[in-house]
């Protein structure tokens, strides 16, 4: 079956502009969460949905990351006035109602 | 904050096993993972164990956790050139909304 789908697979920016990047979970998965893995930070966890509800956002790394989830699937990762430090594969995971997550091929991020 | 720790490189004879090992600091971890990376490749689950269990056996692999010492280890019998990846140890925490917390990653090299 269809597994988790992240758009666009690379993607190459300016410091400064706004990127977003989208992930299409695994169908009837209700949670779904985003992950960040860099040279320098490893894979550290950014936000947590159950639903279209965000009860952790702790790993968001600052207020230029935000991200919604509409309909109960597809999710957005939007980060603002891109920096350098931004530059990395940005994971996305869906879960059923039980503990294992299903990654995506992820989404590498370059800001220029 | 949670911290867990792996050696970063292991070089194995195929046909030998190998053994990945991964220390944690979190007690209150519900599950324990491994994961699997290839390159370009996102992240691949290759068996979990519940925190109250000390072994878990699935063909080729066995985890081996240690409560005590917080201490977890990947076996992997007969290592084949296409073991050949980075391995990630994970943890959640009770209460946590399953978010994963991942370790450094051990890039195992398979020889001829």
């Amino acid at each position: 079956g269809a597994g988790v789908s992240q758009s666009p697979s690379n993607k190459v920016t300016e410091k400064g502009k706004d990127v977003e990047l989208r992930c299409d979970p695994i169908s009837g998965h209700t949670a779904l969460y985003w992950y960040r893995q860099s040279l320098g930070q490893g894979l550290e966890f950014l936000i947590y949905f159950q639903g279209n509800s965000a009860p952790d956002k702790s790993g968001l790394p600052s207020d230029r990351f935000s991200a919604e989830r509409t309909g109960g699937s597809v999710s957005t990762l939007t980060i603002q006035r891109t920096q350098q430090e931004d530059s990395a594969v940005y994971l996305c995971a869906s879960s059923p109602a039980s503990n294992e997550q299903f990654f995506g091929p992820g989404t590498r991020l370059t800001v220029l | 904050g949670e911290d867990v720790e792996q050696s970063l490189f292991l070089s194995v004879r195929e046909g030998d096993s190998s053994v990945i090992n991964c220390t944690y600091t979190d007690s209150s971890s519900t599950y324990l993972y491994w994961y699997k990376q290839e390159p370009g490749a996102g992240l691949q689950l290759l068996t979990y164990i519940f925190s109250n269990m000390d072994m878990k056996q699935d063909q080729r692999l066995t985890v081996l956790l240690n409560k005590k010492d917080k201490h977890l280890s990947l076996r992997i019998a007969d290592t084949q050139t296409g073991d050949s990846a980075i391995y990630f140890c994970a943890e959640t925490p009770l209460g946590g909304g399953n978010k994963l917390t991942f370790g450094t990653g051990t890039q195992l090299k398979v020889e001829l």
